[in-house]
């Protein structure tokens, strides 16, 4: 069974820090890890899909790094803003690269101004 | 806008009541994919279709709920007799073949009273 586990659970920050969150996951038969960002009453957006150990991948202030041999991948938030506040979810696609994906529990942030 | 819609956006229900929520996924994807998350939890994976065909259920998805996609375009998900631990946020995703990204809708929240 597939477990992907997030910490912390969650983060208060204040504006302009910056800040991380983990993903662990299975090392063994690796696919592809995915973060999404999920803001209250909107759609859960993909921010990345990471397939090679190694990788770093950046968008704007946040950006994420993936280790598929010991299991792991952060992201980071470079200067947090009050519009970054949203659960931040890890998944992991079971069963191949275009399987359902297994889901962590995701890290709560909130942002003050 | 072009991307995955679902309604209802809320559906409030009595216990024992059934319940139908539709998802119209990304035109040109054939895959679709239902999640349901509830509180303090990740989405968990329900169901997947390519094109017509369900192709994976999970042991979640017991026999009050069954879902469809006729013509391989918008599918729909039914719970039938609802139950309180129905209630939970329902996610419908869309994804193409030979792609990872899957693109979620805003969700469905259902309260059973």
């Amino acid at each position: 069974i597939l477990n992907v586990e997030q910490s912390p659970q969650s983060l208060h920050v204040q504006e302009g820090d910056s800040t991380n969150f983990t993903c662990s996951f299975p090392p063994s038969n690796f696919y592809a890890l995915h973060w999404y960002r999920w803001e209250t009453a909107k759609s859960p957006e993909a921010l990345f899909v990471m397939t090679l150990n190694g990788d770093e991948k950046k968008k704007g202030r946040i950006s994420a790094t993936l280790n598929t041999k010991e299991g792991y991948s952060y992201l980071y938030i470079k200067g947090s803003q009050p519009e970054d506040s949203a659960t931040y979810l890890c998944a992991y696609p079971y069963g191949g690269s275009q399987g359902n994906l297994i889901f962590g529990k995701g890290t709560k942030l909130s942002v003050k101004p | 806008d072009t991307g995955v819609s679902q309604n209802p956006r809320h559906k409030i229900t009595k216990r024992g009541q059934n319940v139908t929520f539709r998802c119209d996924p990304i035109s040109e994807h054939n895959r679709l994919y239902w999640y349901r998350q509830t509180l303090g939890q990740g989405p968990e994976f329900l169901t997947y279709f390519q094109n017509e065909a369900q192709l994976e259920k999970s042991r979640l998805l017991s026999d009050r709920f069954s879902a469809e996609r006729p013509k391989g375009s918008f599918s729909t998900l039914e719970i039938q007799r609802t139950e309180q631990g129905d209630s939970a946020m329902y996610l419908c995703a869309s994804s193409r073949t030979g792609y990872h990204e899957q693109y979620f809708g805003p969700g469905t929240r259902l309260t059973v009273t």
